[in-house]
């Protein structure tokens, strides 16, 4: 497709469950930033990627949040033992030059 | 530390008003600026970026944003609202870490376009 895909677009999960949120940047951006929107706020900065290579993870709220992006392309963002506050909506953007965004993984844990 | 600030949580406007939505930024340097808008079940789409040149920038559905750095502020402007114009509006901050371009976000204004 044109833009970044993210999936599933809903998640429910269970406190204590694992989690893995996808996302399909544009066919060539090096660039891949993860966002964690809560409601009501902002995105907040998660992970950032040039290509394969995860440059800067400062934003990883706890060692339970894991991301990836094996080959360069398509990128994995895990959350082990999800615990209520997780409760975000999740954006994954890709970039050359100007950032491309999905629509985002809402996350709700019960 | 980099922030963004936009002071005005929610902004009510008649249809065919103008509209001016504020954003200040706190930031060492000239950072690069944006403007986002996000509608109910939608992604964000980039309304307009500053990067350096003309401070008078033009984005699409037609609004513009005026860069004042001695106001370290980046505030958007549109003549003319229209009734589809009803979204969140954030304002972002972007700044070079070596080739990491993370965004720094405003908390967001929403805004309700009355008939």
């Amino acid at each position: 497709g044109a833009g970044v895909s993210q999936s599933p677009r809903y998640k429910v999960a269970k406190r204590g469950q694992d989690v893995a949120l996808r996302c399909d940047p544009i066919s060539g951006h090096v660039s891949l930033f993860w966002y964690q929107q809560a409601l009501g706020q902002g995105p907040e900065f998660l992970t950032y990627f040039q290509n394969e290579a995860q440059l800067d993870k400062s934003g990883l709220p706890s060692d339970r949040f894991f991301a990836e992006r094996p080959e360069g392309s398509v990128s994995t963002l895990k959350i082990q033992r999800t615990q209520q506050e997780d409760s975000a909506v999740y954006l994954c953007a890709s970039a050359n030059t100007e950032a491309f965004f999905g629509q985002g993984t809402r996350l709700t844990v019960v | 530390a980099q922030s963004v600030t936009q002071p005005d949580i929610h902004i009510t406007v008649s249809e065919g008003a103008s509209l001016e939505l504020r954003c200040n930024y706190s930031y060492g340097a000239t950072p690069y600026l944006f403007w986002y808008v996000q509608s109910p079940g939608q992604g964000l789409q980039l309304l307009l970026k500053y990067f350096s040149g003309d401070t008078l920038v033009q984005g699409i559905k037609g609004f513009e944003a005026e860069f004042k750095r001695s106001q370290s502020s980046f505030n958007l402007r549109k003549p003319s609202v229209h009734w589809s114009d009803a979204a969140e509006y954030f304002c972002a901050v972007g700044f070079n870490a070596g080739n990491n371009r993370k965004l720094i976000w405003g908390l967001g204004t929403s805004l309700a376009v009355n008939p």
